[in-house]
């Protein structure tokens, strides 16, 4: 059963501190979205990666957040320094992009708390 | 830039009654339409997908969609709500970088 994995599920840090959320692709996805979701904003794109390549960051902060492909089995999202704003649920979704659109596949989220 | 906008963030149905959520989309090319849903604490899973194939769509648990261009509609129906059917719902259209945007969502309440 092919699905995008998240980790942590649940983070619950103190703010200043250094965050950083994993996310493994579905295998043969080339393509990795990280979506922010809050009650104020609803879902918003921060970043995707094609090929890991990232391809467009613009709705990322870029003073504390940072986005990488390691290699094509782990995306990371890391936040440095925390802050109390920060706080809501990122989704990585992965998917393979056909010619006109890439339909997504949602891993269940982490769960960010920043006190 | 491709949008779109769910009317009502609310909608409760009683069980068994039909079920209608609103979405209409804006784009400027022929537009790629996607319903999701996101059961508590977890992540969004696909429903159905226009992409222009045929008008009417049917997805999975009884959902369909009929993209209307005239009126720049998506809306989401099923004739018969019921309690498993409670969650958020997200229409999104494909942009032109072919990644989804997504609509703010309406949560879905079943009343007994």
């Amino acid at each position: 059963d092919a699905r995008v994995t998240q980790t942590p599920r649940h983070k619950v840090t103190e703010m200043g501190q250094e965050v950083t959320m994993r996310c493994q692709p579905i295998l043969g996805h080339n393509t990795v979205f990280w979506y922010r979701q809050t009650m104020m904003q609803g879902l918003e794109l921060l970043a995707y990666f094609r090929n890991r390549a990232p391809l467009d960051d613009s709705g990322m902060p870029k003073d504390r957040f940072s986005a990488e492909m390691p290699d094509a089995t782990l995306a990371t999202l890391k936040i440095q320094p925390s802050e109390p704003r920060d706080s809501a649920v990122y989704f990585c979704a992965s998917g393979f992009p056909g010619p006109l659109y890439t339909e997504a596949f949602f891993g269940q989220g982490t769960r960010l708390t920043v006190v | 830039a491709q949008s779109v906008t769910q009317l009502g963030s609310h909608v409760s149905v009683s069980e068994g009654a039909l079920v209608l959520l609103r979405c209409n989309y804006s784009s400027s090319v022929p537009p790629y339409l996607f319903w999701y849903v996101q059961y508590p604490n977890q992540g969004l899973q696909l429903l159905l997908k226009y992409t222009s194939a045929a008008t009417l769509v049917k997805g999975i648990n009884g959902f369909e969609a009929e993209f209307k261009k005239s009126e720049t509609s998506f809306h989401l129906t099923k004739p018969s709500a019921h309690m498993s059917d409670a969650a958020e719902y997200f229409c999104a259209v494909a942009g032109s970088a072919r990644q989804l945007t997504f609509g703010s969502g309406t949560q879905l309440t079943v009343l007994p």
